[in-house]
């Protein structure tokens, strides 16, 4: 069974550039978050989608981040436009049920870098 | 969620048992205690959760004592490999994982 898997590894760009972060979860699983560690902080939560729907988004730090699960499939996360802040690695996980229930598996993160 | 509490660091040598404590005071009796790792440069990883009874994995073993005020995850014998940020989290029905500093595992020859 294939894991989390994220898209690109890494992504370099410019201050006030966009940038899109792609996450497939694990087939079959309804659930898929977000998070994110910026440097030196710890691993905070963004937001969680069931199916196409978001269900939570109170982690999302401003309106520069759009979170979308088109289809209830795969999510992207677009920030727009980048600031030096952003620079960070960014987690995707998902479940079958809610935590308590099942755990989340994690894909590798994707190492974002804004210059 | 309950706020949880874990040493900074941990040695072990390998093939010896790592046990990690984490304190959870403040844990309401719905809450059950989950442990993630997350080795340099990958996401975190699942590894084991309980509510009141001790739990085993094929990865490790959870204690929890009786007035679940606290536990230990035990590696039963640590690889180089085991060398992770080791978090303990507390979880009510939420969708989310509150994670803390977690505790750096290193593992020697």
């Amino acid at each position: 069974e294939a894991g989390v898997t994220q898209f690109p590894s890494h992504s370099v760009i410019e201050k006030g550039q966009t940038v899109t972060l792609r996450c497939d979860p694990i087939s079959g699983h309804d659930n898929l978050y977000w998070y994110r560690r910026v440097m030196g902080k710890e691993i905070k939560f963004l937001l969680h989608f069931v199916k196409e729907s978001k269900q939570d988004e109170s982690g999302m730090p401003n309106n520069r981040f759009l979170a979308e699960r088109t289809g209830g499939t795969y999510s992207t996360l677009k920030v727009q436009p980048a600031e030096l802040e952003d620079s960070g690695v960014y987690f995707c996980a998902s479940s079958q049920e809610w935590l308590a229930e099942d755990t989340q598996y994690f894909g590798p993160g994707t190492r974002l870098t804004v210059l | 969620d309950a706020k949880t509490t874990q040493p900074p660091s941990m040695d072990c040598a390998e093939g010896r048992a790592a046990n990690l404590p984490c304190n959870h005071s403040t844990i309401s009796g719905n809450e059950y205690v989950y442990w993630y790792r997350q080795i340099h440069s990958q996401g975190p990883q699942y590894i084991i959760h309980g509510l009141k009874n001790n739990e085993t994995n094929e990865m490790a073993s959870l204690i929890i004592t009786e007035d679940r005020k606290s536990s230990t995850l035990i590696l039963p014998h640590a690889t180089l490999r085991d060398t992770a940020v080791y978090y303990c989290i507390a979880v009510l029905n939420t969708d989310k994982l509150i994670f803390g500093t977690g505790t750096r595992l290193q593992v020697f020859p």
